[in-house]
């Protein structure tokens, strides 16, 4: 079936660092993927997407790049903030005609000044 | 505008009260969602509603109600609640398929059962 890993474990890095979210995902066909963001005691927003192959979304410094060939769709950013400390969600879209999403377990960034 | 809106922000209830969440979004979507999100884990799909009709209800107790009264408003009735049932619920609303089928979340509601 459909479905997303992400890496375990929470990511702690200092400020200005660079980040990096491993996401892989299994899935027939070629889903729309997503990277959300949650931070704390908020819902969750979107941060980008992709919805074909070698597509690269990029949102506030983030990117991710579609990758079919290794089913990959890392989070990416090049120097990060205290404020961007926040859970960070994978998913894909099932396109089952019901537009369900498969969600990551989550990775917990902590960014520390 | 990609804002879904929730009320309350905070719902805090005992095991005998019927309370209601209520959601709202003005993009027009066809497709609207709730969530429930326990701490530190990704949101679970409850139920789907599709041009206002249920299309998914993925097993959830009785004690849970939806209702979509038009294409804009999505609540949530809850009678009977148990403890473990305190989360955050979250509401969220795409067009029905397609690739601007994007799903935008709102704030959520934070219910507590007593």
């Amino acid at each position: 079936g459909n479905s997303v890993t992400q890496m375990e474990g929470p990511v702690t890095l200092s400020e200005e660092a660079f980040l990096t979210i491993n996401c892989t995902y299994t899935a027939t066909g070629y889903p729309s993927l997503f990277w959300y963001v949650q931070y704390p005691g908020e819902g969750l927003q979107l941060l980008l997407k992709a919805t074909k192959a070698d597509d690269k979304g990029s949102n506030k410094g983030f990117e991710a790049t579609y990758r079919k060939e290794t089913t990959s769709f890392h989070l990416e950013k090049g120097s990060v903030q205290v404020s961007d400390s926040a859970v960070y969600f994978c998913a894909l879209r099932k396109r089952d005609g019901n537009n369900r999403l498969a969600f990551g377990k989550g990775n917990q960034v902590v960014v520390i000044p | 505008d990609t804002e879904v809106t929730q009320t309350p922000k905070h719902l805090v209830m005992g095991m005998t009260n019927k309370k209601s969440l209520k959601c709202e979004q003005h993009m027009g979507h066809r497709a609207m969602y709730w969530y429930k999100q326990k701490a530190k884990k990704p949101p679970e799909l409850m139920f789907v509603y599709s041009y206002e009709k249920l299309s998914i209800n993925e097993s959830v107790p009785s004690r849970f109600s939806p209702e979509c009264p038009n294409s804009s408003l999505l609540n949530l009735h809850l009678h009977a609640l148990q403890p473990e049932d305190s989360a955050l619920y979250l509401c969220a609303s795409s067009q029905v398929q397609g690739n601007t089928d994007t799903q935008y979340f709102g704030p959520g509601t934070r219910l507590t059962v007593l």
